[in-house]
């Protein structure tokens, strides 16, 4: 079985500072990974997905998350955030193989201060 | 772009009443997946359909059942609905594609009150 750990519930940033939102993935076997955002009152959204190949992932509106398998992480990185990235962040695993199916980490509440 | 569509957006209903909750998408998609999300408790997998008729439970299944007679549609089922069962219901559809994994299409979700 595999499973999310999303260790901050709410990360306050000021705006133009850089953020990073941490996950961390337990599994036995290899995993896909991803990291989904859902602005307020909106549904949710691929914000980028690790399947193979380079570590360093980068995703829309300037994300990248980097994988890191020793550690088990995959960490979402900005290094300026805007106002507009005021929302929350979800991980998500996916084994390798199988059916195919997504779980999610807690979520991460990113509040973006002016 | 991929629409998934949930039939309703807010419901609210008394303990012990049978609920169905409806998702239908438009793009062919093989896996479908209902989660409920909670404050403080992310988005936690009840079950999902990877074909017609074929169903795996997820994390949290009891006391709940689903149905998908056909490809576009994948019903979530409450027999008895319980107070804790108060939550918003998000159905998500992706394409099945050996080798790779798919994102998630989302629909808006359902809010669920039971009194």
């Amino acid at each position: 079985a595999q499973s999310v750990t999303q260790l901050d519930s709410q990360v306050p940033v000021f705006e133009e500072a850089p953020v990073e939102l941490r996950c961390n993935y337990s599994s036995s076997v290899s995993v896909y990974l991803f990291w989904y955002v859902q602005y307020p009152n909106q549904g949710l959204q691929l914000l980028l997905k690790y399947l193979s190949g380079s570590t360093l992932v980068k995703g829309i509106n300037g994300f990248e998350a980097e994988f890191n398998k020793s550690q088990t992480s995959f960490h979402l990185r900005k290094p300026s955030v805007h106002i507009s990235d005021t929302a929350e962040y979800f991980c998500a695993v996916s084994l390798i193989g199988g059916y195919q199916k997504v779980t999610f980490g807690t979520g991460t509440k990113l509040q973006v201060i002016p | 772009d991929v629409k998934v569509t949930q039939s309703s957006r807010y419901l609210v209903k008394r303990t012990g009443e049978k609920v169905f909750l409806e998702c239908v998408q438009d793009m062919d998609h093989e896996n479908m997946f209902w989660y409920r999300q909670d404050p403080g408790l992310g988005l936690r997998l009840i079950y999902f359909s990877y074909d017609v008729k074929m169903k795996e439970k997820g994390d949290i299944p009891e006391g709940y059942s689903v149905s998908r007679e056909k490809k576009e549609r994948f019903s979530l089922i409450l027999e008895s609905a319980s107070t804790n069962q108060t939550s918003m219901y998000l159905c998500a559809s992706s394409l099945r594609r050996e080798g790779t994994n798919e994102k998630l299409f989302f629909g808006s979700g359902t809010q669920l009150s039971v009194l």
